[in-house]
């Protein structure tokens, strides 16, 4: 079965620098999804930034960006230019590719992020 | 972009009451809905999978009688908590995806369940 793990429970940045979150998975399969959600106070799910397992190309949004790591199975979202609106919960999840948009996410335990004024 | 519409948002009742929430998928066509948990700073518990016209995958340790799962067309699913307890009041969120290889999931604004 697969896993996604953030080993990193909270972190604080500061306004205008940058922050790297860390995100490792365990899975057996060549094909997959990786996301990056957000989901401020209100609690609503915000889609961040999402790689594909088959593009070595790291994906990149605006101030965000992944370091995806295949052989090593680590997928870190890096916020640059921090923003204090950025201060959320942030949760890496896991996609198998087989079977389509019908499978289910996986998602870590998540990590709350402040951004210090 | 695609929306997904979660109703209510906020629901008290009392204990003993069957509460109905509805997610609908508004400007594209899903054939599975997923409804999923979350406890205060927790992650989200995937409860079931729910798929148009056929009956729903349930996750191992969630009641199947206790959450009943519809899914009658390709854009509304419903969840329904029956017999509302204490112990259920939690936020409860659905998403959904297209029906594309590469579609990411949408979710809803998630609904918060208070049982008195």
């Amino acid at each position: 079965a697969q896993t996604v793990t953030q080993s990193q429970p909270e972190m604080s940045v500061q306004e205008a620098e940058t922050v790297t979150l860390s995100c490792t998975y365990d899975t057996s399969e060549s094909d997959y999804y990786l996301f990056w959600y957000k989901q401020p106070p209100s609690r609503q799910m915000i889609l961040v930034i999402r790689q594909e397992a088959y593009k070595q190309q790291n994906a990149t949004e605006n101030r965000f960006s992944v370091n995806f790591q295949k052989a090593a199975k680590s997928f870190s979202l890096k916020i640059s230019d921090s923003q204090l609106g950025d201060a959320a919960m942030y949760f890496c999840a896991y996609r198998s590719a087989v079977g389509g948009a019908t499978n289910k996410l996986i998602f870590g335990t998540g990590t709350l992020l402040a951004v210090q004024p | 972009g695609a929306v997904v519409s979660q109703h209510p948002s906020r629901v008290i009742c009392k204990s003993g009451t069957s509460v109905k929430i509805e997610c609908r998928s508004l400007d594209f066509q899903a054939t599975t809905m997923f409804w999923y948990r979350q406890f205060p700073k927790q992650s989200l518990m995937l409860m079931a999978t729910s798929n148009e016209g056929s009956k729903a995958t349930y996750e191992q340790g969630v009641e199947k009688d206790k959450f009943l799962i519809n899914h009658a067309s390709l854009t509304l699913s419903t969840l329904t908590v029956t017999s509302a307890h204490p112990e259920d009041s939690s936020f409860y969120i659905c998403s959904a995806s297209g029906t594309g290889k590469n579609q990411p999931q949408h979710f809803g604004d998630g609904t918060r369940l208070s049982i008195l």
